[in-house]
């Protein structure tokens, strides 16, 4: 069964104070992994997609990495607009259109 | 460019009655998507529609049924809802490999 554990659950930072968010899986043949930015009463918002090991990906305070067995959402200096969870997912390949979500790390910027 | 329209984005029910979630999508994207999200948990597929004129179970389909109108249009239907229907409920749509567009949520309580 496809398994996506995001860590922290929740994670507090001080404006400018870099950190990473993690998503580690199991899944069987991947055929993509998303990271989603999703604000309070809103729908997710989709940020990146990775397809192999090794890929990274950025945009603007935000690059996220993947390995074979986990992704990180690296935040560079961030911002208290930056504040949201943050979730992370996973497609097996096969003809299922299966999207497994995980829980989301919930980061709160403070300036 | 509106993306994806749900409605309505609030709604009380009591247990027993039935009631139609509307989604609308103006991307013209072939693949179309019903989730519910609860308090812990990531957000779990109760039906798809992979293109116009078909669709498919998810992972939580019991109670609930749906309708590809057209290729813009997804309903899903409660037809006897319970309270454990009780979760926020969103739409998404894709046309790639690429991630979802989802909707602003449709928030439903059943008392």
């Amino acid at each position: 069964e496809d398994q996506v554990t995001q860590s922290p659950e929740a994670l507090r930072l001080q404006e400018g104070e870099s950190s990473s968010l993690n998503c580690s899986y199991t899944v069987s043949g991947l055929r993509g992994l998303f990271w989603y930015r999703q604000d309070p009463g809103k729908g997710p918002e989709f940020l990146f997609t990775l397809y192999s090991a090794g890929e990274e990906k950025e945009k603007e305070r935000l690059k996220a990495t993947l390995t074979k067995k986990e992704s990180f959402l690296h935040i560079t200096a961030p911002k208290p607009e930056d504040s949201a969870t943050y979730l992370c997912a996973v497609q097996a390949g096969g003809g299922y259109q299966k999207v497994t979500f995980g829980t989301g790390t919930k980061l709160q910027v403070i300036p | 460019n509106a993306g994806v329209t749900q409605t309505p984005k609030f709604q009380v029910l009591k247990t027993g009655q039935s009631m139609t979630l509307q989604c609308a999508q103006d991307m013209n994207h072939n693949s179309m998507y019903w989730y519910r999200q609860d308090p812990g948990m990531g957000l779990r597929l109760i039906y798809y529609s992979a293109s116009e004129g078909t669709t498919d179970k998810g992972e939580v389909p019991n109670g609930y049924n749906v309708s590809r109108l057209n290729k813009r249009e997804f309903s899903l239907r409660l037809e006897s809802a319970a309270p454990s229907q009780t979760s926020v409920y969103f739409c998404a749509s894709t046309e790639t490999r690429d991630g979802y567009t989802f909707g602003s949520g449709t928030r439903l309580t059943v008392v």
